[in-house]
């Protein structure tokens, strides 16, 4: 079957560093997205893994482990603006998308 | 603002009553994914389009589900009889072939079945 799992809820403060892991079990794997959705509106597109290492992009950077099924999000120097859900999200076999149930990021003051 | 757009943005519907959905993609991406999404929860993927045909469809999709595109270009999604369990927020994604895949969202549409 196809499951992603992630943290429901996490919280940090304004500055701080904050890793969102997810691991994944697909039937197959094309690559694996991140995407922020603040609340109310459509997911944007964060980063994108495909072979094993660390992606790195202004504040935000994107770990994959494909043998481990796991990728992590890490987010550095938070801002509030940075609140919102975090999607995990693994493109199949085929052209399946299958989404994690998205971790909400709470960053206080 | 994504490039992507959806009409409505919002619909409220009576149960056993019919609804159409439109998503206009970013004109250059032949590859059009309709998903559903429920409060807390990630994205569900309900079906595929590269350029006009229909390529993959989930099977928790039932059959009061139906989606084109036709000539490749705008899709619809039409349900049928709707229930109150289909109430969510109805997303389209576009994305170009190759590359990496990314998808870009539109901004939805909230299906609320009364």
């Amino acid at each position: 079957g196809q499951n992603i799992d992630q943290p429901t809820e996490m919280t940090a403060t304004e500055g701080a560093i904050v890793q969102i892991n997810c691991t994944y079990q697909t039937s197959g794997f094309n690559g694996l997205f991140w995407y922020q959705q603040h609340a109310g509106e459509a997911p944007t597109f964060l980063s994108y893994n495909v072979l094993d290492g660390l992606e790195e992009k202004g504040r935000f950077s994107s770990f994959l482990s494909r043998s481990k099924g796991y990728s992590y999000l890490l987010l550095k120097e938070l801002q509030m603006k940075d609140s919102a859900s975090y999607l995990c999200a693994v493109r199949d076999k085929g052209q399946n998308f299958v989404f994690g149930p998205g971790t909400r990021l709470s960053v206080l003051p | 603002d994504t490039g992507v757009s959806q009409n409505p943005r919002h619909k409220i519907t009576k149960r056993g009553q019919n609804v159409t959905f439109r998503c206009d993609p970013i004109s250059e991406h032949n590859r059009l994914y309709w998903y559903r999404q429920t409060l807390g929860q990630g994205p569900e993927f309900l079906t595929y389009f590269q350029n006009e045909a229909q390529l993959e469809k989930s099977r928790l999709l039932s059959d009061r589900f139906s989606a084109e595109r036709p000539k490749g270009s705008f899709s619809t999604l039409e349900i049928q009889r709707t229930e109150q369990g289909d109430s969510a927020m109805y997303l389209c994604a576009s994305s170009l072939a190759g590359g990496t895949y990314e998808q870009y969202f539109g901004p939805g549409t909230r299906l609320t079945v009364t």
